[in-house]
């Protein structure tokens, strides 16, 4: 396994640009998760996807949020018309399966986002 | 809703303590239990994880108990070293139908161990 790897790992934009995000899971994990962290906190869920259908998606993720999982591979988060409360850490997690260990999630290292 | 807290959410000890992490959330139901460290600026590395079967999980100098019936979690680590020093975040997974894979985190406890 060569882990979850995020591009870019850190952006800086102006508010009203829009930003594109890329995940690579973990080769063969099906399921694949993005969460939103800001400082001081524990990361939000803000949607999952099993292979390519995006199963679930929080209500954190307004109109301006779209993800994709094309072929069920590697997964886009785009933020269109960014604001500055958009700041955060975005994390990708993968995960194999449900059956135990495999259960585990893996996380990469985040893209730290800045909104000017 | 399913709610979780840490608590501290700051920990200073000296090398070689054993010390005690504490996390409890809200809803019994819950399908597993994560914990997690975290590196200042970087994403998070699994520890251990519990299924809601079972009562604990040991790993090295770290042991996490899971108290489901009370809502409760702890991690225990054992003659701690600077190397230690990180956020450790404990994260549910609910169960039943709310079983979707997404996990609910704490807020954290930052730890740091003092050479």
């Amino acid at each position: 396994d060569t882990g979850v790897s995020q591009d870019p790992r850190h952006k800086i934009t102006k508010r009203g640009q829009n930003v594109t995000f890329r995940c690579d899971p973990i080769s063969e994990h099906n399921r694949l998760y993005w969460y939103r962290q800001t400082l001081g906190q524990g990361p939000e869920f803000l949607t999952y996807f099993q292979n390519e259908a995006q199963l679930e998606k929080s209500r954190l993720l307004s109109d301006r949020f779209s993800a994709e999982r094309p072929k069920g591979s590697f997964s886009t988060l785009e933020i269109q018309r960014t604001e500055q409360g958009d700041s955060a850490m975005y994390l990708c997690a993968s995960s194999r399966g449900d059956r135990g260990l495999q259960e585990t999630q893996y996380f990469g290292p985040g893209t730290r986002l800045l909104v000017l | 809703k399913q709610e979780v807290t840490q608590i501290p959410a700051a920990l200073s000890v000296p090398e070689g303590e054993n010390l005690v992490l504490n996390c409890s959330f809200t809803d019994s139901a819950i399908y597993n239990l994560q914990w997690f460290r975290q590196d200042p600026g970087k994403g998070l590395t699994s520890l251990l994880l519990i299924q809601s079967s079972q009562r604990e999980q040991t790993s090295g100098r770290l042991n996490a108990s899971l108290d489901k019936s009370s809502g409760r979690s702890t991690l225990y680590i054992a003659a701690s070293q600077p190397g230690d020093s990180a956020t450790y975040l404990c994260a549910v997974r609910r169960g039943g139908s709310s079983n979707t894979g997404k996990l609910i985190f704490g807020q954290g406890t930052t730890l740091q161990v003092k050479p």
